[in-house]
């Protein structure tokens, strides 16, 4: 069975510092792997994605996340975070080769940026 | 764009009934309709993925039952009973690409138990 682990549920930092958001996976192969964003009473947006190639991805808002199959890690960052970047970030992973449909997800990160 | 329509947004549940959650697809590249919970810790949790009209599932969890519908190809329905702790009930849609799809979300439908 696969699960993500977030190790931090709340992160406060302030605007214009540097982000990182850590994600932890178990899974027996490579997973598919994704982060989430969630803002207050609303669904869930997709921030970026990983299949397969380069370990580094880049996603929407000058967010992105690196891949390390050593570390079972794919942890997000950011290079200078805004005040509306304030929201709840999910991890997630697929089985490679299985249904997209079906994600298992991390507990969430909750992120406040200080202005 | 909004791919799904989810009603009712939000809802007051008064203990021991059960109420019916619809959403409505607006794209149908997007055809495989899932549902997933939130619980009020923010957990997310996969319930079904139901790919063809006449589907159904049901399921039973900590704190509620469900029975999922595919009515059309547009419209999938959730009946949640016994339940005991508030949620919210997500619906999402992905595409035939499979796994280099993308998963969208609903905005949710938010229950609260009386």
């Amino acid at each position: 069975a696969q699960s993500v682990t977030q190790p931090d549920a709340r992160v406060t930092v302030s605007e214009g510092a540097s982000l990182q958001l850590r994600c932890k996976y178990s899974y027996s192969a490579t997973p598919y792997l994704f982060w989430y964003v969630q803002y207050p009473r609303q669904g869930l947006q997709l921030l970026l994605k990983y299949y397969s190639g380069d370990p580094v991805v880049q996603g929407v808002n000058s967010f992105e996340a690196e891949f390390s199959k050593s570390n079972s890690s794919f942890h997000l960052q950011k290079a200078s975070v805004h005040w509306s970047d304030s929201a709840v970030y999910f991890c997630a992973l697929s089985p490679s080769g299985g249904s997209n449909a079906k994600l298992t997800f991390g507990k969430g990160t909750k992120l406040s940026v200080k202005s | 764009v909004t791919l799904l329509e989810q009603n009712p947004r939000w809802r007051l549940v008064p203990r021991g009934q059960a109420v019916n959650l619809r959403c409505i697809l607006k794209n149908s590249q997007y055809p495989w309709m899932s549902w997933y919970q939130q619980d009020l810790q923010k957990q997310l949790q996969w319930l079904f993925t139901l790919r063809s009209p006449g589907d159904k599932e049901v399921k039973s969890l900590p704190g509620a039952d469900y029975l999922a519908t595919r009515v059309t190809d547009t419209e999938l329905r959730l009946q949640v009973a016994n339940m005991s702790q508030g949620r919210t009930l997500y619906c999402t849609c992905s595409g035939l690409g499979g796994v280099t799809g993308q998963l969208y979300f609903g905005e949710g439908s938010k229950l609260t138990v009386l």
